[in-house]
């Protein structure tokens, strides 16, 4: 049972588009929703990360648009650079557990052309 | 400054042997995951320390799977009886008292191979 799916599995955009990338989950107990970024040979980094009692955060070019009804979340990458070339992940934890594990998303692996 | 380290880089090893992975945290940080990313996939959560003790290890996928971490600070994750679908990235992660959005920093991992 995968709690987090994300699409797309891949994603190619030119420089200066705009890149989306989306999440759906199905655990409503879930309310911490964190972006990371990994380029390869390294460990993600958190890039941002939105609490379900709002519904857009930005920083930057990075925007996580969240839909809490329909259990939705969503990263904008705007005016997208080649450096912004990486794998992203969505993730999700809950709190309650004792444990703030992260649920990640299967990632999708984004490449900016010039 | 030194983020969270992880030894050896690469480790490959033949079926049914034991290997250690070791990490390093960030100085000072109490919470200490341990997460599993097989290829084209996302990290699969193994186990949690809060301080020195295991405060959740349901990640964990069965009992060749042990880690420890003493004195609050290393950990090694240990695996025994090796077979090769443990081959993955194993990546570990600290954070500072393990809260919801605490910030978990990733190490850059081991990539274990298990021929």
């Amino acid at each position: 049972q995968q709690q987090v799916k994300q699409s797309p599995q891949s994603l190619i955009v030119q420089k200066g588009g705009i890149s989306i990338i989306n999440c759906a989950y199905e655990n409503t107990a879930f309310d911490y929703f964190p972006w990371y970024q990994q380029f390869p040979g390294k460990g993600p980094a958190l890039l941002i990360a939105i609490r379900p009692d709002v519904s857009e955060k930005k920083e930057g070019r990075f925007t996580i648009s969240f839909n809490k009804s329909a259990k939705q979340f969503s990263l904008h990458i705007m005016d997208s650079q080649p450096g912004d070339s990486a794998t992203y992940f969505c993730a999700a934890s809950k709190s309650g557990a004792g444990s703030y594990q992260l649920t990640f998303g299967k990632g999708t692996k984004l490449s900016v052309i010039p | 400054g030194a983020g969270v380290s992880q030894t050896p880089s690469n480790k490959v090893t033949e079926k049914g042997k034991y290997v250690e992975l070791r990490c390093d945290p960030i100085s000072g940080h109490t919470a200490l995951y341990w997460y599993r990313q097989s290829l084209g996939q996302g990290p699969e959560f193994l186990i949690y320390f809060q301080g020195t003790g295991a405060a959740d290890d349901s990640g964990l996928p069965n009992d060749r799977f042990f880690a420890v971490r003493p004195e609050g600070s290393v950990s090694t994750l240990k695996i025994q009886r090796t077979e090769r679908g443990d081959s993955a990235v194993y990546l570990c992660a600290s954070s500072l008292a393990g809260g919801l959005s605490d910030t978990q920093y990733f190490g850059p991992g081991t990539r274990l191979t298990v021929l």
